[in-house]
């Protein structure tokens, strides 16, 4: 079975500061999503990153992916508490299938202070 | 644009009593999932349904059955509720995976309490 491995789980961060959150995933995979949740709501789409040494950036997240190190990072730059929310790394199960299931991480639940 | 919604938002029921969560979209999207969310343990797969017509269960399918009912609409039901199933229950929907780079699109979820 499919594991999705975030760190930290929990990142408490002053504004302005840099910081990168890990997503670690078990098996073969040629794509990974980042999603964002605010507390009570829904799941956003960040990032979908499809290939080996993909780089998407916006604002001041910039996300990559290694699929032979089978990693992905999200990088903060210079952090404000507007990014305070909880981050979401999802892999798909079945490589080259249209059945579209996902693994989730964790989460790794942001707070930026002043 | 309404995307993808889902009722109710809320929902208290005591054990054993039995519901139908209701989830539909308007993105003409081919494949719908239902996920459970606990604290602390991310988005678990309940079921889902790569297109109309074909329904396979995910990760955590135990104390739950789904309906297809077309292309728009996906359904979950619990048929005798437990505590073990308190949880946020969030439906997505995607254009099929294999032909498209689009992420799954969420709706706002129903927070589901079994007493």
């Amino acid at each position: 079975e499919l594991k999705v491995e975030q760190n930290p789980l929990f990142l408490s961060m002053q504004e302005g500061k840099n910081y990168t959150i890990y997503c670690n995933y078990s098996t073969t995979s040629d794509r990974l999503y980042w999603y964002r949740q605010d507390p009570g709501k829904s799941l956003e789409s960040l990032f979908v990153l499809l290939s080996n040494g993909a780089v998407k950036q916006e604002g001041r997240l910039m996300a990559s992916l290694d699929t032979k190190a089978r990693l992905s990072t999200l990088h903060i730059t210079a952090a404000v508490h507007d990014l305070s929310a909880t981050y979401f790394c999802a892999v798909p199960a079945d490589r080259g299938s249209t059945l579209g299931r996902l693994y989730f991480g964790r989460g790794t639940q942001l707070t930026v202070w002043p | 644009n309404a995307g993808v919604t889902q009722t109710p938002k809320f929902q208290v029921l005591k054990t054993g009593q039995s519901m139908t969560l209701q989830c539909a979209q308007d993105m003409n999207h081919n494949s719908m999932y239902w996920y459970r969310q606990d604290p602390g343990m991310g988005l678990r797969l309940i079921y889902y349904s790569a297109s109309e017509g074909t329904t396979d269960k995910g990760e955590v399918p135990n104390g739950y059955n789904v309906s297809r009912l077309n292309k728009r609409e996906f359904s979950l039901r619990l048929e005798s509720a437990a505590p073990s199933q308190t949880s946020v229950y969030f439906c997505a929907s995607s254009v099929r995976t294999g032909l498209s780079n689009q992420p799954q699109h969420f709706g706002d979820g129903t927070r589901l309490s079994i007493l």
